[in-house]
């Protein structure tokens, strides 16, 4: 059974704070990526990586940066949190481009 | 530019009533078309992969169907377990290329 699980289901951070948003897959996958999902928006990339300490800016990157040490593990960074990153942040595993993408239970960030 | 557009945003429906979901999309070279259910505070849970016109898959009361323009969700004689967002996807050269989804309301 495939399986992605992120570090917390739920976070409170102060405007400012640095955040670490943890993700890890068990299935192998070359490629990972974040996304947060916002009412009326939907699912939007922030970063992905297609290989080890290798990664591509999202659609949205802006205010974020990311970590791939290892194959298994890719970490979502809040530099200075901010309270329009109040949001549903997902990560999701694939093992390339054609197939399918697996996410994670998410976890929602709250930034007062 | 790669788009997908899902309709209707929310559908109501009564227990038993069947009807359809729409995904369309404009992807130059699709590579494949996923239907994902979310329930509300969960990550999407992966439903279908279709990757060529003609192409259905079925689960249980839900049926997905592909052609080149648009892939259909059917959903029969629904049950109120079946409420919850779907979501449809494309990728094409690396990306996906997610619709906002339609939530879907069973009543009993």
């Amino acid at each position: 059974d495939v399986k992605v699980t992120q570090s917390s289901r739920y976070l409170v951070k102060r405007t400012g704070e640095k955040v670490f948003l943890e993700c890890v897959q068990d299935m192998d996958h070359e490629n990972m990526f974040w996304y947060r999902q916002d009412p009326g928006l939907g699912l939007r990339l922030i970063y992905f990586s297609y290989d080890v300490k290798m990664k591509e800016k999202g659609d949205i990157p802006e205010g974020y940066s990311v970590s791939r040490e290892k194959k298994e593990r890719f970490s979502l960074i809040l530099e200075s949190a901010s309270t329009n990153q109040t949001s549903m942040y997902l990560c999701a595993g694939r093992q390339s481009p054609s197939e399918t993408q697996y996410f994670g239970p998410g976890t929602r960030l709250l930034v007062l | 530019e790669d788009q997908v557009t899902q309709s209707p945003e929310a559908l109501r429906l009564q227990e038993g009533e069947s009807s359809s979901l729409n995904c369309s999309y404009t992807v130059s070279g699709l590579r494949g078309l996923f239907w994902y259910r979310q329930d509300p505070g969960k990550g999407p849970e992966f439903l279908f992969t279709l990757y060529s016109a003609g192409e259905e898959k079925e689960k249980e009361r839900l049926k997905a169907t592909l052609t080149k323009k648009e892939s259909f969700l059917h959903i029969t004689a629904p049950k109120p377990e079946d409420s919850a967002t779907y979501l449809c996807a494309v990728v094409g050269t690396y990306k996906y290329i997610f619709g906002t989804g339609t939530r879907l309301k069973v009543l009993a």
